[in-house]
């Protein structure tokens, strides 16, 4: 089974508004990462946050992780129609070789 | 920037057919990667390597082969297509070391077997 389970699933927003997507995990990790993928496209890395991190930001992106609930969300402040894509969450294990496993995405649909 | 080149957008192949699928990656990263992409199921991981002629199975490498004979060059092979492999492949690759390396996503292939 997937190792990240993103939630919700779809999530339709106006332009201004933020966005919040969830990712659930099952085992320890090493750490949690966040892609982009736009309609067809390949993926696109946005943040990695440790496993000893509890909160990262990037430009209009913030990450916050909670290891004691396995638990990741991603937050898109005063989104734009640009932001318009699926997001995966996936995340690191500790398994000695760099192994990410991928949750099944959220996508989000910014409307103008 | 890192870039990673997958051969073909898009290709139909018929069932029984050898399907090579090519990605070649610039930035002399160690690892490479396959994945399928699948409604519903997300990323899943086929095939890896971390060095040239070393290879390692994903999650579901029944019906997948792979070569990399150069350090830049990673290719999945379908022996014999089946109508399930029916998917996108995304190839990827990182450097090697850290867990913590981005990993580099190709365009992505569509593959429709019929």
């Amino acid at each position: 089974s997937q190792q990240g389970e993103e939630d919700p699933q779809a999530l339709s927003i106006q332009e201004g508004e933020n966005a919040t997507m969830n990712c659930s995990y099952k085992t320890s990790i090493n750490n949690l990462q966040w892609y982009r993928q736009n309609s067809g496209r390949g993926l696109v890395h946005l943040i990695l946050i440790r496993s000893n991190e509890r909160e990262k930001h990037s430009g209009r992106l913030r990450v916050t992780l909670d290891t004691s609930k396995k638990s990741s969300s991603l937050l898109i402040t005063a989104s734009r129609a640009a932001d318009t894509a699926s997001y995966f969450c996936a995340t690191g294990l500790n398994t000695g070789f760099q192994k990410l496993v991928f949750g099944t995405g959220t996508r989000l649909l910014v409307s103008p | 920037d890192v870039k990673v080149t997958q051969s073909s957008r898009y290709l139909v192949k018929r069932t029984g057919e050898k399907v090579f699928l090519e990605c070649v990656q610039d930035m002399d990263h160690e690892n490479m990667f396959w994945y399928r992409q699948d409604p519903g199921l997300g990323l899943r991981l086929i095939y890896f390597s971390y060095d040239v002629k070393m290879k390692e199975k994903g999650d579901i490498p029944e019906g997948y082969s792979v070569s990399r004979e150069k350090k830049e060059r990673f290719s999945l092979i379908l022996e014999s297509a089946s109508t399930n492999q029916t998917s996108m492949y995304l190839c990827a690759s990182s450097r090697q070391g850290a867990i913590r390396n981005t990993i580099y996503f190709g365009e992505g292939s569509w593959l429709t077997v019929v």
